[in-house]
């Protein structure tokens, strides 16, 4: 079955650390991206991809970088620059207009 | 520009009808959806409507769109309680990949 897949499911920092997240799909599309989820805030966009090796920054770039090597993959690190990274990661892919976006069911990620 | 706006909380009676509203501000809106997300899960796309449509139906889903006034609507019929979850609108124009996401609006379903 197609579809895209978020690792791991939680996942625990120690402040100053670099973490990634990992998204993988195999649904063939094109353009993918990365929201972060605050309670009360919706979603907000981080990056974006529409073709490999290439990307653009979201509304809260800031202390995140991703990388598009692969038309599967589009991993994001959570740098020690992000000040208050705890949330929960949301990465979605989408083929083109009219299909919406295809959602991984989410990373939850936890500064300690 | 892009702005989606949604009221944030809504708690309805199992059997009864549930209404989500949204409005956006880019009348040149392609493409309009509705999401859904249930706790600590990823989000569902539950339907979609063409910006040249008035009302898309969908089982117990029924999506009303009001270009003039730039509204949408989630109608959700009998709803039950594996029906409570947050639910996104989101708009999309044509030749642009990117959705503006409403908040979300949390649906409660009472027993």
């Amino acid at each position: 079955d197609g579809g895209i897949t978020q690792s791991p499911k939680y996942l625990f920092r120690k402040e100053g650390q670099n973490v990634t997240l990992s998204c993988e799909q195999n649904l063939n599309h094109d353009a993918m991206y990365w929201y972060r989820q605050d309670p009360g805030q919706g979603l907000r966009l981080i990056y974006y991809s529409q073709i490999v090796n290439d990307f653009q920054k979201g509304d809260i770039a800031e202390g995140y970088s991703v990388s598009r090597e692969k038309k599967e993959s589009f991993p994001l690190t959570v740098t020690s620059a992000q000040k208050n990274p705890t949330a929960f990661y949301l990465c979605a892919s989408s083929l083109e207009r009219g299909d919406g976006y295809t959602f991984g069911s989410g990373t939850r990620l936890t500064v300690v | 520009g892009e702005d989606v706006e949604q009221s944030l909380f809504l708690s309805v009676r199992e059997g009864d009808s549930s209404v989500i509203n949204c409005t956006y501000t880019d009348s040149s809106s392609t493409y309009l959806y509705w999401y859904k997300q249930e706790p600590g899960a990823g989000l569902q796309l539950l339907t979609y409507i063409f910006s040249n449509m008035d009302m898309k139906q969908d089982q117990r889903l029924t999506v009303l769109l009001n270009k003039k006034d730039k509204h949408l609507s989630l109608r959700i019929a009998d709803t039950q309680t594996g029906d409570s979850a947050i639910y996104f609108c989101a708009e999309g124009r044509e030749g642009n990949n990117r959705l503006a996401f409403g908040k979300g609006n949390q649906v409660v379903v009472i027993p």
